[in-house]
Parts: structure tokens; sequence; C-alpha cells
């Protein structure tokens, strides 16, 4: 069963704009991970944030974790057309053996 | 290139057929993961290898099975195969669990079921 959901599914704005997908899970974690997935092709990792911090950032991506909401948001800042793709969070925690993902996030930026 | 190799790319095949998926993880990579991603559909677990050993099982159906081989390669075994294991299957692996570090993807194998 999937443990995160992600809100919105779908989300289209364009070029330059900047974009923001939630992802909420069900248990506590350990860390909380992003991933982008171009269409029909792997996942890439973006960023993982650990349960002991509050707000990341990898180049134009900014991750903040809300442990005591059991929630995630992932802004991507001045988006590009590359950007169009579906985003996946993923949770880990301390003594399971496998990531849990969410429903993802469907990105279409517009040029 | 996330260092996780999968082969094939693609598979096709008919209804009742066997195939085998293979998977070289990361170098150093204990662990090795199988998802299933049905079209339009999220991740599905399958089943986490570690250091040679299975540890945990997901919505695997008994018709696939999967190993982890000494040098750490994975093979995922799917049988009788149905229409509906169309889908892509996805190998990741990680340094260490999941409740420590981040896992790393191939770019899938993609089975058409036919």
């Amino acid at each position: 069963s999937q443990q995160g959901e992600e809100d919105p599914q779908a989300l289209s704005i364009q070029e330059g704009e900047n974009a923001t997908m939630n992802c909420s899970y069900k248990t506590s974690i350990n860390n909380l991970q992003w991933y982008r997935q171009n269409s029909g092709r792997g996942l890439v990792h973006l960023i993982l944030i650990r349960s002991n911090e509050r707000e990341k950032h990898s180049g134009r991506l900014r991750v903040t974790l809300d442990t005591s909401k059991k929630s995630s948001s992932l802004l991507i800042t001045a988006s590009r057309a590359a950007d169009t793709a579906s985003y996946f969070c993923a949770t880990g925690r301390s003594g399971t053996y496998k990531y849990i993902f969410g429903t993802g996030t469907r990105l279409k930026v517009l040029a | 290139d996330s260092g996780v190799t999968q082969t094939p790319k693609h598979l096709i095949t008919a209804t009742g057929q066997r195939v085998t998926l293979r998977c070289s993880p990361r170098s150093g990579d204990l662990s090795v993961y199988w998802y299933q991603q049905s079209l339009d559909q999220g991740l599905q677990f399958l089943i986490q290898y570690y250091n040679g050993e299975e540890r945990a099982k997901g919505n695997i159906l008994e018709r696939f099975s999967a190993q982890q081989f000494p040098d750490l390669h994975s093979e995922l075994n799917l049988s009788s195969l149905e229409l509906g294991d169309s889908a892509l299957y996805f190998c990741a692996s990680s340094v260490d669990l999941p409740g420590n570090t981040e896992a790393f993807f191939g770019q899938g194998t993609r089975l058409t079921v036919v």
C-alpha cells in the first residue's frame, strides 16, 4: 500500500513560475526523498531530507519537512519546460526494508 | 547515470511465458529492491534483498520470484505471464537500509505481455 499521498495529482504552470507539490505520509519516518520520473523512464533521485531537518536546498529545489504534520513539500523555482515530469516522494523508516512511495504529482511546464 | 544497471530495457513476450529481469546494483550497495509500476500508477514494492538475504516481501505474486547472488546482482523471474503483468519493473539499490539512506533506481525494464 502507498504510505504517501501527493497533492496535487497534476499541476500545469508556465515556464518561469514556481511549482509546489506536497506529500503526506502516515507513520513516523527517518527520512523522506523526492524523485523525478520523465515519461516512462527511470526515477532520478533529487534530494533526501532527514527527520531532524526542516528544510533543504539543492539548486532550484527547496524541500521542507514537517514531522508534526507528517508532510513535506517540494518547491521548484523558476521552472523550465525540462522540469515536466512526475514527482514522487518516498519515505524510509528504521527497522524496515522498503521505501514507500507516494502516488506522484504530474507536473507540466508550458513554454 | 545512477549506477544501477537493468537488462533488458524492453521485453515483449507472450502470455504463459517466463522471463528473467536482471539488475546490477551500484558498486558497494548491499540492498536491492524490486518495484513494479503499471501504466499511470505508483510504484508497488515487490521484494528486497540485503547482502544476499531476502528481508522483505511486498505485493509479489506467487508466479514471481527473485534472488540475489553472491556478487550482489539480482534477478526477478516472472512466470506464467498474464496480460496484466505488463508494466515497468524497476530495480533500485542502496548502501544501507531505508531508514539510513537513499535508493538509486535503474532505468527499468518495460515488459509487454501480448
